[in-house]
């Protein structure tokens, strides 16, 4: 079984710069989240998508970061202007919503550097 | 409210010597517990789950963890560690009130020393 995809693997740019990562989940998996995990911390949840729908999204900063699962499937998380503090490991997760108990089943991440 | 505290950030153990992650959890239900092992440049991987069943859950590469309600603990044992242990380790508690969401430690990093 292909387990979660994400790319690019890393990314610098500069301040003020947009920036978009992109993420497919394992198939058949309903749930797909978004993470930032800046570097000494755990991860923290973005935003939950339940096939195209937005489940949570109460801490996603609004003012610059985007996200979207068209068709339920793959999903592109948008960060537009970056800021230095932005600089972090954005992880894609899924899970199978059919289960019982929701593992969850993360992908490598995208390590963004903001200059 | 969910959380969870990892009481250690940094352990060192030398190789094969038992390994302790110490985490204690809060949480307003029947929680289910998750224990995560991060290598360098890595996902997150699961090592084993707690969901109400035995409270005594056996995990992959040879951990453990054990489930202790009167404690609200779910610490991670080893009984010899390997230099391939050497990663960072998050616990992670997640209920149903709410939706599943995943709460995650702050981390503790396990050097082995060989």
């Amino acid at each position: 079984e292909a387990g979660v995809a994400q790319s690019p693997r890393y990314k610098i740019i500069e301040k003020r710069q947009s920036v978009a990562f992109w993420c497919n989940p394992i198939s058949g998996h309903a749930t797909l989240y978004w993470y930032q995990q800046i570097l000494g911390q755990g991860p923290k949840l973005l935003i939950q998508f339940q096939n195209n729908g937005v489940v949570d999204d109460s801490q996603l900063p609004k003012d610059r970061f985007s996200a979207e699962r068209l068709k339920g499937v793959d999903s592109t998380l948008k960060i537009q202007p970056a800021k230095l503090e932005d600089s972090a490991v954005y992880l894609c997760a899924s899970s199978d919503s059919g289960t019982r108990v929701y593992e969850q089943y993360f992908g490598p991440g995208t390590r963004l550097t903001v200059t | 409210a969910q959380s969870v505290t990892q009481l250690d950030s940094h352990v060192s153990v030398s190789e094969g010597t038992p390994v302790l992650l110490r985490c204690n959890y809060s949480s307003s239900y029947s929680p289910s517990l998750f224990w995560y092992v991060q290598h360098p440049n890595k996902g997150l991987q699961l090592l084993l789950k707690y969901t109400s069943a035995a409270t005594l859950v056996k995990g992959i590469n040879g951990f453990e963890a054990e489930f202790k309600k009167s404690e609200t603990s779910f610490h991670l044992t080893k009984p010899s560690a390997h230099m391939s242990d050497a990663a960072e380790y998050f616990c992670v508690v997640s209920d149903f009130l709410t939706g599943n969401q995943f709460y995650f430690g702050t981390g503790t990093s396990l050097t082995v020393i060989p």
